[in-house]
């Protein structure tokens, strides 16, 4: 199994900053994900990620806000720009489990904008 | 699209007992695989289940079973002697198609009484 990791694992931000949070796995992998979990909500895919190319976004989420980097196959950064308090949520990230359509998930981050 | 629907908010049972998770889906895809996994208070999203579309017979892991009706696009997670520990929100999810993206519930929380 995959061993992923994030940082930070929670933050408390002021409105109007940034934050970039860390994913790590242990292993190469050619696609993560990234969903957001809002309050008492389920998870929803924010964008997919794939080292060389551009992060593929879904509905409702834009690059402006959401900018991803993937520059290996066992790192990603996601970062949350301009944050309101409608961005308080658990960030996760996630990487395939090799043949098997399941996913691995990392442990979260929390995040409280003020 | 594909769509994922638990109706059961909140259930609770007793220590010992069992209990069933209730999730529907609706898809269009013929290969596919359907999903639970568990998230405690600690956040960490944990696998507990998963079966694919393909094969008739019912997943189980230990105390855990589906009763996956295909045709009904129904796909219950049942808990025997349930536990303390298995406290915790239950999301359903399907997997399917090209992408590896998962498509979440809305989740149970389900809490084990002593």
């Amino acid at each position: 199994s995959a061993v992923i990791s994030q940082k930070p694992s929670r933050d408390i931000c002021q409105r109007g900053t940034s934050l970039t949070i860390q994913c790590q796995v242990d292993s190469q992998v050619t696609m993560m994900f990234w969903y957001r979990q809002q309050p008492g909500q389920s998870l929803t895919l924010i964008a997919t990620a794939n080292q060389g190319s551009e992060a593929t976004y879904e509905s409702g989420f834009v690059i402006d806000k959401f900018p991803i980097s993937r520059p290996n196959l066992t790192f990603s950064t996601l970062t949350v720009s301009n944050m309101s308090p409608e961005d308080s949520s658990i960030y996760l990230c996630s990487v395939p489990r090799a043949g098997q359509d399941t996913q691995y998930f990392g442990p979260g981050t929390r995040l409280t904008v003020l | 699209a594909q769509t994922v629907t638990q109706s059961q908010p909140e259930m609770s049972v007793q220590e010992a007992e069992t209990v069933t998770l209730s999730c529907t889906y609706d898809t269009s895809e013929s290969n596919y695989y359907l999903l639970w996994y568990k998230q405690p208070p600690s956040r960490q999203m944990i696998l507990v289940i998963r079966q694919e579309a393909y094969k008739q017979q019912n997943a189980t892991e230990n105390r855990f079973s589906v009763n996956f009706q295909k045709a009904a696009k129904s796909f219950s997670l049942k808990i025997s002697d349930s536990q303390l520990g298995d406290t915790a929100m239950y999301f359903c999810a399907f997997s399917g198609g090209a992408t590896n993206k998962l498509i979440f519930g809305t989740g149970t929380l389900l809490a084990v009484q002593p």
